[in-house]
């Protein structure tokens, strides 16, 4: 079974150092990985996907993330931590189990301090 | 010029009444999604239709009864709404079934049940 685990809840840095937010997947193959973003009272935006070809991947806003296969992740980084950043961020799993279905992580919550 | 939009935005309403949640995209998808997301921010597929057709029904009460009445909208009845219904509730869309493809959502519903 496909499964998606985001080591932590909550993540706070200081605007201007380095973010990473984390995520292990589990996969009988070869999965599609997607991070979504989701401000205060907003809708799901896509940051970035994953779907088998370059293992880093690159994004909007200055996000990227790197597939790795040993290690089953797909951690998101961004060199840099803008106040705009903070948010809930969402790692997704894209199931196929008869039809294609998300499955998404417990999400992070990215907090930016001055 | 909305990708994705729903109606209402907020919805309150008592237990044991009937509401509905319309959603309207127009990227020319082929498939529409319904989500809740729960208090703790959790998100779950509910529903999904591809060209008006039903293809992801997941063991949601059958008190949730979507309607797709072309492949641009995708609506929400809910009858003798529960508290437990109370929710965050996302209409999503995508260009067709595929584990690849991104998936567009809107701004959400808030529904809270009294």
């Amino acid at each position: 079974a496909q499964s998606v685990t985001q080591l932590d809840s909550h993540v706070s840095v200081s605007e201007g150092t380095p973010v990473l937010l984390r995520c292990n997947y589990s996969s009988s193959y070869s999965p599609s990985l997607f991070w979504y973003v989701q401000h205060p009272n907003k809708g799901l935006q896509l940051l970035l996907k994953y779907t088998s070809a370059a293992t880093l991947v690159k994004g909007i806003n200055g996000f990227e993330a790197e597939f790795k296969k040993s290690e089953t992740s797909f951690h998101l980084t961004k060199p840099s931590a803008h106040m705009s950043d903070a948010a809930e961020y969402f790692c997704v799993v894209s199931l196929h189990s008869g039809t294609y279905k998300y499955i998404f992580g417990t999400g992070t919550r990215l907090k930016v301090l001055a | 010029d909305t990708a994705v939009s729903q109606t209402p935005k907020y919805l309150v309403t008592q237990m044991g009444n009937d509401k509905s949640i319309k959603c309207e995209q127009n990227l020319g998808h082929d498939t529409m999604y319904w989500y809740k997301q729960d208090s703790k921010k959790f998100l779950k597929i509910m529903f999904s239709y591809n060209n008006k057709e039903l293809i992801i029904n997941e063991t949601v009460p059958n008190r949730f009864s979507p309607k797709s009445p072309d492949k641009a909208h995708l609506n929400l009845h809910i009858n003798s709404l529960e508290l437990g219904d109370s929710a965050v509730y996302f209409c999503a869309s995508s260009p067709r079934q595929g584990e690849n493809y991104e998936q567009y959502f809107g701004p959400g519903t808030r529904l809270t049940v009294t």
